[in-house]
């Protein structure tokens, strides 16, 4: 199985601040990542495809970039309802889909 | 827009099995992949299984096989998930969502605890 490693594990940070996160795979899975965020008691959220593509609905401020083994999660201008756990998602390789461990974007 | 909607909490004896189902509007069920997601406490995600009913295809994750059966009706538009012989390690809540690999809708959630 693809191994999907995702730092830090927590970040905290303030209301408009940009935010960054990391996830890196154990092999090359080209551009096949996802990017999710969950909120307490809540569902995942879809917030990117394809390590870049925006999800319908998702907004502006959110960013996907990488390829290859590495990838990068960014927020430009936090916003208060962002704070959430974020996770990455291999696509690359199945059975199975494999998560990341997860970011918690805490507040500062 | 598709809305998944989950059968309600479990408590099941170690041993046992559950059976969660997830009932699909909008959109047409058939055509897409249904997976399955658990999350233990205070843990990540992890992918069980999907199916896409279309094709009469499942696949599971090797980690389960064995002890996960996925089916899907289309006269009900419902996906189900059954997993035997329960464990403490079992407690968690159980999603199915829609799409594969990138998963655009997610049902609410069951929680199965797992407890003697």
């Amino acid at each position: 199985d693809i191994q999907m490693t995702q730092s830090p594990s927590s970040v905290s940070a303030s209301v408009g601040d940009r935010v960054t996160i990391s996830c890196r795979a154990s092999q090359d899975i080209s551009r096949w990542l996802a990017w999710y965020q969950q909120k307490p008691g809540k569902a995942p959220k879809l917030l990117i495809y394809a390590a870049s593509s925006l999800q319908s609905g998702v907004p502006s401020r959110f960013s996907g970039s990488g390829s290859g083994t590495d990838f990068t999660l960014t927020i430009s201008s936090l916003q208060p309802e962002d704070f959430a756990v974020y996770y990455c998602q291999q696509a690359n390789s199945f059975p199975p889909w494999t998560f990341g461990q997860g970011t918690k974007v805490e507040i500062k | 827009q598709v809305q998944l909607v989950q059968s309600g909490a479990e408590v099941k004896k170690p041993g046992s099995s559950v059976k969660v189902s997830c009932k699909a509007s909008g959109g047409t069920f058939s055509s897409y992949a249904i997976s399955w997601v658990r999350q233990a406490p205070g843990q990540s995600l992890e992918w069980m299984g999907g199916i896409i009913s279309i094709l009469g295809t499942t696949n599971y994750a090797q980690k389960f096989q064995g002890r996960v059966t996925i089916t899907a009706d289309e006269s009900t538009s419902s996906a189900y998930m059954e997993l035997s012989s329960l464990t403490s390690e079992d407690t968690a809540v159980y999603y199915c969502a829609k799409g594969s690999p990138a998963m655009d809708y997610w049902g609410q959630g069951t929680l199965v605890t797992v407890s003697s």
